[in-house]
């Protein structure tokens, strides 16, 4: 099947640690974003990618870093830097289309929670 | 930067009633989208607008983009329990590319 891969779905970090969110797509999607969700609120972004070995930052990327070697993965790490780090991560893709950008796709959320 | 009003924030309502919600822009959006999120889920795609007045029916939901380019709404006629969900706007506006600008999300209760 086409689509968006997060793992794990639950992730549990521990004070001063760094940990991972991997996020795969096999859509062939240039672009890759990834968003943060907290209860009640809507999605932020963090970072996103058009290109391979390219990201941005979003508008809330600090604490946050991502890498982009290859199309199909856009892992998050999130670091000890980042102090409130609880809340559900989205990932999304979409193709791009001249002039701006397409329908964004998402996988199912990764949760993470601070012990 | 540019933003998005959704309202309303929640709605909890009995089934088989309509629902209407809305987003509007500070400024002009070139795409509206609208999307469910199921809890614990990603959000899915439920409608996208391309043009400005365009009116796009999926099953039971209807969805606008707004002629001054600046709103859009989402009706859902006849609602049933698997309508429970929060439901998102979305729109892409000049001179943002690549991002998509989200409202604050609908959340939608149905009783039965």
């Amino acid at each position: 099947d086409g689509g968006i891969t997060q793992s794990p779905k639950y992730l549990f970090r521990k004070e001063g640690q760094n940990v991972t969110l991997s996020c795969e797509q096999n859509l062939n999607h240039d672009a890759m974003y990834w968003y943060r969700q907290d209860p009640g609120q809507g999605l932020r972004l963090i970072y996103y990618s058009q290109i391979v070995n390219d990201f941005q930052k979003g508008d809330i990327a600090e604490g946050y870093s991502v890498s982009r070697e290859k199309k199909e993965s856009f892992p998050l790490t999130v670091t000890s830097a980042q102090k409130n780090p609880t809340a559900f991560y989205l990932c999304a893709s979409s193709r791009l289309v001249p002039g701006g950008v397409d329908i964004q796709y998402f996988g199912a959320g990764t949760r993470l929670s601070v012990l | 930067g540019q933003q998005l009003n959704q309202s309303p924030q929640s709605m909890f309502i009995q089934e088989g009633e309509d629902v209407s919600m809305n987003c509007t822009s500070s400024s002009i959006f070139n795409t509206w989208l609208w999307y469910k999120q199921d809890p614990g889920e990603g959000p899915v795609l439920l409608i996208a607008l391309y043009k400005a007045g365009e009116l796009t029916s999926n099953g039971r939901l209807t969805a606008q983009f707004g002629i001054t380019r600046k709103d859009s709404f989402l009706n859902i006629s006849a609602s049933i329990p698997s309508d429970v969900g929060i439901y998102f706007c979305a729109g892409h506006g000049s001179g943002n590319t690549g991002k998509l600008i989200f409202g604050q999300g609908t959340t939608l209760q149905v009783k039965p």
